[in-house]
């Protein structure tokens, strides 16, 4: 079985301003990673994802993200934050051979002018 | 390409009545999942169809739920004598099955509200 914690559960920034989102995770098995973005009363959009390889990996709107396999951790970065980035995000995990996704509780990110 | 569609948007019931809903997946997606969401929460899995057939369930799942994707397309879940703790957002996915793995592409959700 998997579960995901993502450590805080409201990250307050200002504008342009640098973010890490933090998730770990457990698992006996390999697993899958991926951060989704979820604004008000929408559904969930794909922001990154980790299958394999290179362990830094790239998403969308300028977001990445970084799996470290000794620490269990897969956290999400951006540089500089915008208003628009305002939104919850939920860190999630899929085990080798599993196919349903396992979610964090969701952080909520507020960008203050 | 068209998205993942849910119908309806919203929905009220009062407790004991029944509802379904319906999740149109992204054309050609041969994979469909069910997940609900409630307040402050990740969303949680339900159960996920491959083509027609459901293939795994979660025990979130009563007895009072079902969920069916009869020809392999459109899937409906229906509650039938809903709670006031059925209340949540519903969520649908969908994925294409491939070598490695498949990524899940989610609807806007449909949100219950029991009263």
């Amino acid at each position: 079985a998997q579960s995901v914690t993502q450590l805080d559960s409201q990250v307050p920034v200002f504008e342009e301003a640098p973010v890490e989102l933090r998730c770990n995770y457990s698992s006996s098995v390999s697993v899958y990673l991926f951060w989704y973005v979820q604004y008000p009363n929408q559904g969930l959009q794909l922001l990154l994802k980790y299958l394999s390889g290179s362990t830094l990996v790239k998403g969308i709107n300028g977001f990445e993200a970084e799996f470290n396999k000794s620490q269990t951790s897969f956290h999400l970065r951006k540089p500089s934050v915008h208003i628009s980035d305002t939104a919850e995000y939920f860190c999630a995990v899929r085990g080798e051979g599993a196919q349903k996704l396992v979610f964090g509780q969701g952080t909520r990110l507020t960008i203050n002018p | 390409d068209t998205g993942v569609s849910q119908d309806p948007r919203h929905k009220i019931t009062k407790r004991g009545q029944n509802v379904t809903f319906r999740c149109d997946p992204i054309s050609e997606h041969n994979r469909l999942y069910w997940y609900r969401q409630t307040l402050g929460q990740g969303p949680e899995f339900l159960t996920y169809f491959q083509n027609e057939a459901q293939l795994e369930k979660s025990r979130l799942l009563s007895d009072r739920f079902s969920a069916e994707r009869p020809k392999g397309s459109f899937s409906t879940l229906e509650i039938q004598r809903t709670e006031q703790g059925d209340s949540a957002m519903y969520l649908c996915a969908s994925s294409l099955r491939t070598v490695g793995t498949d990524t899940q592409y989610f609807g806007p959700g449909t949100r219950l509200t029991v009263l």
